[in-house]
């Protein structure tokens, strides 16, 4: 069985730049989840998906941050403009649902903004 | 939810028992403890949860003491790939989507 697949791997941009990052949960898995890792600390959610309704959105950068998942399948996460700031591993997750005790994690996006 | 406290780092002979504590001592009836890792360059991967019980599974045991105010993950075998950041973290409810994940103890599993 595949595992999350995540798009790019890595990535370098300027900053003011745009940059997109794209998920492909596990097949039939509902949740999805788009979290950030800073160098040193645990994953911070950004959103979570239920199909394709974004369930919580409460840590979701909205006036930089975007994310859609259409169709409940795959989703993209967007940065318009980037800054420094934002250089970190940007992780992808999905569970079968929201009442699944288990997360499978992709290996990650790693966002360099110069 | 409860906060966690964990040792920021944990060195472990190859073959012994690794012994990974954490303390919650606000955690509340019905929250859970879980526990996930993290190997250098990989995302986390879930490992073992419980609420009051011990528990076991093919990769590690979880013993949560009785009040329930500190918990410890168990590898009973260490390996080198077991070298990962160990997340315990406490959750409200018993399903994961609500995993707020702290900086964890770095396991460095010797030869």
């Amino acid at each position: 069985e595949a595992g999350v697949v995540q798009s790019p791997r890595y990535k370098i941009i300027e900053k003011k730049q745009p940059v997109a990052f794209w998920c492909n949960p596990i097949s039939g898995h509902n949740t999805l989840y788009w979290y950030l890792q800073n160098l040193g600390q645990g994953p911070e959610l950004l959103i979570r998906y239920e199909n394709e309704e974004a369930v919580d959105d409460s840590q979701l950068p909205k006036d930089r941050f975007s994310a859609e998942r259409l169709k409940g399948v795959d989703s993209t996460l967007k940065i318009q403009p980037a800054e420094l700031g934002d250089s970190a591993v940007y992780l992808c997750a999905s569970s079968l649902d929201d009442s699944s005790y288990e997360q499978y994690f992709g290996p990650g996006t790693r966002l360099t903004v110069t | 939810d409860a906060k966690t406290t964990q040792p920021p780092s944990m060195d472990c002979a190859e073959g012994r028992a690794a012994n990974l504590p954490c303390n919650h001592s606000t955690i509340s009836g019905n929250e859970y403890v879980y526990w996930y890792r993290q190997i250098h360059s990989q995302g986390p991967q879930y490992i073992i949860h419980g609420l009051k019980n011990n528990e076991t599974n093919e990769m590690a045991s979880l013993i949560i003491t009785e009040d329930r105010k500190s918990s410890t993950l168990i590898l009973p075998h260490a390996t080198l790939r077991d070298t990962a950041v160990y997340y315990c973290i406490v959750t409200p409810s018993g399903s994961a989507r609500q995993l707020t994940f702290g900086s964890g103890t770095q396991l460095t599993v010797l030869p």
